[in-house]
Order: structure tokens, then C-alpha cells, then sequence
């Protein structure tokens, strides 16, 4: 069965330093997006992606981060500059429609920002 | 944006029918009911998705009321793999786009031996 696929699992990081998540969506998926997860609170929206620009984002989604799909199978999210506040579980999704439907998300990528 | 209310938490027993029900008064006319379910460390998992009456698939049955400010996930016979959190997402991701389909803080389902 195909998967979202999510690298690193865990990084750690110092505050202030740049990080990059990797994500390997579905391969016949056309529509991308990253939500993170703080422990223990709610899983957040933060951005979605399709036909290589942004379709929507959300007020957490600020100037310190960013997407792109630098080929054509990897998505990534940059954090320029992480705050201790940055530390949670980042989940990357795919979907084939970019409405109603399913959306397939990775295992996660854990990141703690010291 | 439709607010959803569902439990806090549920307890069952292996083998046992669970029902977990979902309020969404203010469900606007074309948003869909979502339901995912997640496991500690994992990402959501996709259940089943409805409009209105009754939608079932191979792992669960979701029952929506004529009025829609109700639904109802059924999850037969559970085991104790289906030990998790439950999500009622309700939203209209076509012409409101995905920001506004929100995971609340869902239902922490417990299922025993």
C-alpha cells in the first residue's frame, strides 16, 4: 500500500537554527500539506500546496517557515529560525483531490528545539 | 467555521459495538463530516467520510441525521487495537479550503480485555 513517508523521524536542535523536514508524498497525489502537533494539544493546520505555490496557510504558518517541492517527488518544510515553541510532531499529508476525500498522512517527524 | 463536540473519552470491552457521537449545531450546508483516527506518535488515519444518512466501509459506519447536527461513528466488534483518539473533522475543504477543517481534541477511546 503506498505511503507518505516522512524524514527525520526525530531531529534535535538548537534554538535559532534552521531545520528542514522531508516528506515523500504519494506519488500520484497532486495536493501536499504539513500540520504539526505540540504534545498532548490538538493537531494544527499549516499549510497546503499544489501546483507548486501555496493554496492556503494558516496564521501559525509566519515568515519563518516555508515549502516548497524542490522535485518531483520530495516536499519539504523550512523552519529558518526555530523557537523553543517550534518543538512538536510534524506531519506531512497527500491527497489525490485537494477536497472532500481522504487525506494520507506520514508517520511524523518529531523535532526538539533546545 | 462548524464547531464539533464529541467525548472526551470512551471505554469498551473487546468484541463490543462502540458509538461515538459527534455534535456539529452550527453544520453549514455544504460541509462534509470527516472522522480520523489516531494512534500515540502516528499520524491520522483516515475512517470514512459522509454527507448525510448512513455511509459504511470495511472498518466502520458513520450515521448522519436528517438535520446533520449530529453523527454517529460505529465501529463493530472493536479489539484492542482500535484503542485511540477519534476525530470529528466537519468542513467544507472545496470552497473553505482545509484551514478551516480542524481537529478538535477528539475522543480517546479505550478498549479492554
Amino acid at each position: 500500500e503506498p505511503e507518505v513517508t516522512q524524514t527525520p523521524s526525530h531531529q534535535v536542535t538548537q534554538m535559532g537554527q534552521e531545520v528542514i523536514l522531508r516528506c515523500v508524498p504519494i506519488s500520484n497525489h497532486l495536493y501536499f500539506y504539513w500540520y504539526r502537533q505540540i504534545l498532548g494539544q490538538k493537531v494544527e493546520f499549516l499549510v497546503s500546496f499544489y501546483n507548486n505555490e501555496i493554496s492556503e496557510k494558516s496564521e501559525i504558518f509566519d515568515d519563518q517557515f516555508s515549502v516548497e517541492r524542490p522535485d518531483g517527488s520530495n516536499f519539504t518544510l523550512k523552519i529558518r529560525s526555530t523557537k523553543l515553541e517550534d518543538s512538536a510532531m510534524y506531519f506531512c499529508a497527500s491527497s489525490p483531490q485537494g477536497y472532500y476525500g481522504e487525506l494520507f498522512f506520514g508517520e511524523g517527524s518529531r523535532l526538539t528545539v533546545l | 467555521l462548524a464547531k464539533t463536540t464529541q467525548p472526551i473519552s470512551m471505554d469498551s470491552y473487546e468484541g463490543q459495538e462502540v458509538n461515538i457521537t459527534c455534535s456539529h449545531n452550527n453544520i453549514a450546508t455544504n460541509d462534509y463530516i470527516t472522522w480520523y483516527q489516531q494512534f500515540p506518535s502516528q499520524g491520522p488515519r483516515f475512517i470514512i467520510q459522509g454527507y448525510k444518512t448512513k455511509v459504511t466501509n470495511e472498518v466502520a459506519s458513520l450515521f448522519i441525521p436528517a438535520d446533520r447536527k449530529s453523527s454517529t461513528l460505529s465501529l463493530p466488534r472493536v479489539s484492542l487495537s482500535d484503542t485511540a483518539v477519534y476525530y470529528c473533522l466537519v468542513g467544507d475543504s472545496m470552497n473553505s479550503g482545509y484551514s478551516t477543517l480542524t481537529f478538535g481534541k477528539g475522543t480517546m477511546l479505550l478498549v479492554s480485555p
